[in-house]
């Protein structure tokens, strides 16, 4: 399995600020993904991000407000732009394993928008 | 698009209760199946999954689930639940070729009480 952690692990941002997370994982990986979980939901897919090529973004979600970054094989980042309360969520990373369609998940970071 | 159901948003049972949580999912196709777990402040872990062969798998901490194809069902099972055992279950399905997007049912928080 993949270790994988996140930074930051919560924050509590403004309205109209950006914040991004970081997504770090122990070993090279192909595929990583950004999932959020918003209070009392499940998880939803917002994008797949490969390394070397554009994320591709779920139906609802969107470059401008969710740009994506994957320089190398262990790392990703999430930016949640110019964010409202409605973004506040758990935004989740994971990694696909080497076999097979399972993933491994990083620990969340936590944001809160006020 | 495909959709996970669980049936059962909150669960309470004693310890030594047996378990079943209930996941159906709506897809025509070849699918993998998955049961993560979420502890109290620790990462979502894969609990089991399912991908081909007996349909009857067996995962970490005593769980099993059955894939049933005829009903669109993977049901978790545990026969005898401890303590332990309190955490937030969900079900995911990933389609066979569909770009390894997991969707996720909506969770079932299980409460086991001594």
């Amino acid at each position: 399995s993949a270790v994988i952690s996140q930074k930051p692990s919560r924050d509590i941002c403004q309205r109209g600020t950006s914040l991004t997370i970081q997504c770090q994982v122990d070993s090279q990986v192909t595929m990583m993904f950004w999932y959020r979980q918003q209070p009392g939901q499940s998880l939803t897919l917002i994008a797949t991000a490969n390394q070397g090529s554009e994320a591709t973004y779920e139906s609802g979600f969107v470059i401008d407000k969710f740009p994506i970054s994957r320089p190398n094989l262990t790392f990703s980042t999430l930016t949640v732009s110019n964010m409202s309360p409605e973004d506040s969520s758990i935004y989740l990373c994971s990694v696909e394993a080497s076999k097979g369609n399972e993933q491994y998940f990083g620990p969340g970071t936590r944001l809160t928008v006020t | 698009a495909q959709s996970v159901s669980q049936h059962n948003h909150h669960v309470i049972l004693s310890e030594a209760a047996s378990l079943e949580l209930g996941c159906n999912y709506s897809y025509g196709g070849t699918v993998n199946l998955f049961w993560y777990v979420q502890y109290p402040g620790q990462h979502l872990q894969l609990l089991l999954k399912y991908f081909s062969g007996d349909p009857l798998v067996k995962g970490i901490k005593g769980f099993e689930a059955e894939f049933i194809k005829s009903k669109f069902s993977f049901n978790l099972r545990k026969p005898s639940v401890q303590w332990s055992d309190t955490a937030e279950y969900f079900c995911a399905v990933i389609i066979t070729g569909g770009g390894n997007k997991l969707t996720f049912g909506t969770g079932t928080q299980l409460k086991v009480e001594l």
